[in-house]
């Protein structure tokens, strides 16, 4: 089965600094990635899936299959930035596999 | 937008007592999800069902059931509530492949 791991609980960055939360997956094959966004005392949603290619919010993830990761990335943070943030994929098509999360702070 | 609604945002129940989580969707979505989400743990897939009466364990289905009846209603179910099943419980629901899932808000569970 397909894992996705995110090494970091915590990443605490100044405003305006980069940030760079990470997920890691073992899959071989072509992998379908997401990552999701909660912020205090609301539900989870969607940010960006690694199939659309999009920036939101100003953040971007790219899949690196060498790798094997996709890693989210801001160039500067601002503190409505900090939220909770999990990394997912689904295997099997219907069972999603979530990281552990990742917990973003941007002090001020 | 799709909703996914749930029907208490916070429960206490005692143990052995047997609970009800209630979920429903409003956009045809035939796959419906539940979690739970504990700190440091992330989230964890209870059941899930891809259709009215069908239903699949997830990875931590022990001391869980569920109930599709309908196609906008998922049901969560714990038989002989215990307290280490205070957490956090998520719905959801998805429509096509390659879509997202859709989260509800949320309900805290506390066992006493």
């Amino acid at each position: 089965a397909q894992r996705v791991t995110q090494p970091e609980k915590l990443l605490s960055v100044f405003k305006g600094a980069p940030v760079e939360l990470k997920c890691n997956y073992s899959y071989s094959g072509s992998p379908e990635l997401f990552w999701y966004v909660q912020y205090s005392r609301q539900r989870l949603q969607l940010l960006l899936r690694h199939i659309s290619r999009e920036s939101i919010k100003g953040f971007t993830a790219d899949l690196n299959k060498g790798e094997t990761s996709f890693h989210l990335k801001k160039p500067f943070a601002q503190e409505e930035d900090s939220a909770m943030y999990y990394c997912a994929s689904p295997y099997n098509f219907n069972k999603f596999y979530f990281g552990s999360g990742t917990k973003l702070n941007v002090k001020p | 937008d799709v909703k996914v609604t749930q029907s208490s945002r916070y429960l206490v129940k005692r143990t052995g007592e047997k609970v009800f989580l209630e979920c429903v969707q409003d956009m045809d979505h035939e796959n419906m999800f539940w979690y739970r989400q504990d700190p440091g743990l992330g989230l964890r897939l209870i059941y899930f069902s891809y259709d009215v009466k069908m239903k699949e364990k997830g990875d931590i289905p022990e001391g869980y059931s569920v109930s599709r009846e309908k196609k906008e209603r998922f049901s969560l179910i714990l038989e002989s509530a215990s307290t280490n099943q205070t957490s956090m419980y998520l719905c959801a629901s998805r429509g096509p492949r390659g879509e997202t899932q859709y989260f509800g808000p949320g309900t805290r569970l506390l066992v006493l």
